[in-house]
């Protein structure tokens, strides 16, 4: 099965800071990369699909690129509203595997 | 809106049966595959199952693959986690969520998610 390997596990930022995430696939995945948000004791929240669309909703500071193996997620200008734990998941075939995680706080 | 109700968790000890259910509204429940998601407390996510918009494609991770069964009464708007011979490692919180695309291909992006369900496994 592929593996999600997501980096940094944490990060602390200054509100107005861009942050980036990054994820690995241990296999290519073309663009079947979807980015999620879930703050504490919410349901995950759709940010990013096929890589690189912005989620309807979604404010334009989120935005993704990445293909094949190597995925980003970048938050522009990171907003107190941001902090939350980000995930990736790969959803070419099953199983939809998903990334350890990423928690962003504000310093 | 769309709105889907997780129902069923509570405590079971290791061995036993539990069944889920979620309650969809707000869309056209028998357009779009459905998925489970469960959550460890204080942990990550993880895909549990799906299922096609008509029933006929199911995909399990492999933790869970012969122990539960994943279906779906398009007549009701409900998606079911039937969980047999339940394990310690299977407490989590249990979400159901939707796909963001109808038809036939199961599995993609999820759009809206439930608000979740917690399973405990201990004797």
């Amino acid at each position: 099965d592929i593996q999600m390997t997501q980096s940094p596990s944490s990060l602390s930022a200054s509100v107005g800071d861009r942050v980036t995430i990054t994820c690995r696939a241990s296999q290519g995945i073309s663009n079947f990369l979807v980015w999620y948000q879930q703050k504490p004791g919410k349901a995950p929240n759709l940010l990013i699909y096929a890589a690189s669309i912005l989620q309807s909703g979604v404010p334009s500071r989120f935005s993704g690129s990445g293909s094949g193996t190597d995925f980003t997620l970048t938050i522009s200008s990171l907003q107190p509203e941001d902090v939350a734990t980000y995930y990736c998941q790969k959803y070419n075939t099953a199983p939809l595997t998903f990334g350890g995680g990423t928690k962003v706080e504000i310093k | 809106q769309v709105q889907l109700v997780e129902s069923g968790g509570g405590v079971v000890q290791p061995g036993r049966s539990l069944r889920l259910s979620c309650a969809a509204s707000g869309f056209t429940f028998s357009d779009y595959g459905m998925n489970w998601v469960r959550q460890t407390p204080g942990k990550g996510l993880e895909w549990v199952a799906v299922i096609s918009y008509d029933g006929s494609k199911r995909n399990y991770a492999d933790s869970v693959k012969g122990r539960f069964t994943i279906s779906r009464d398009n007549s009701k708007n409900t998606l079911s986690l039937q969980m047999n011979s339940l394990k310690p490692e299977d407490t989590a919180v249990y979400y159901c969520a939707k796909d963001r695309v109808g038809g036939g291909v199961a599995g993609r992006e999820m759009d809206f998610w439930g608000q979740g369900t917690l399973v405990t496994v201990s004797s």
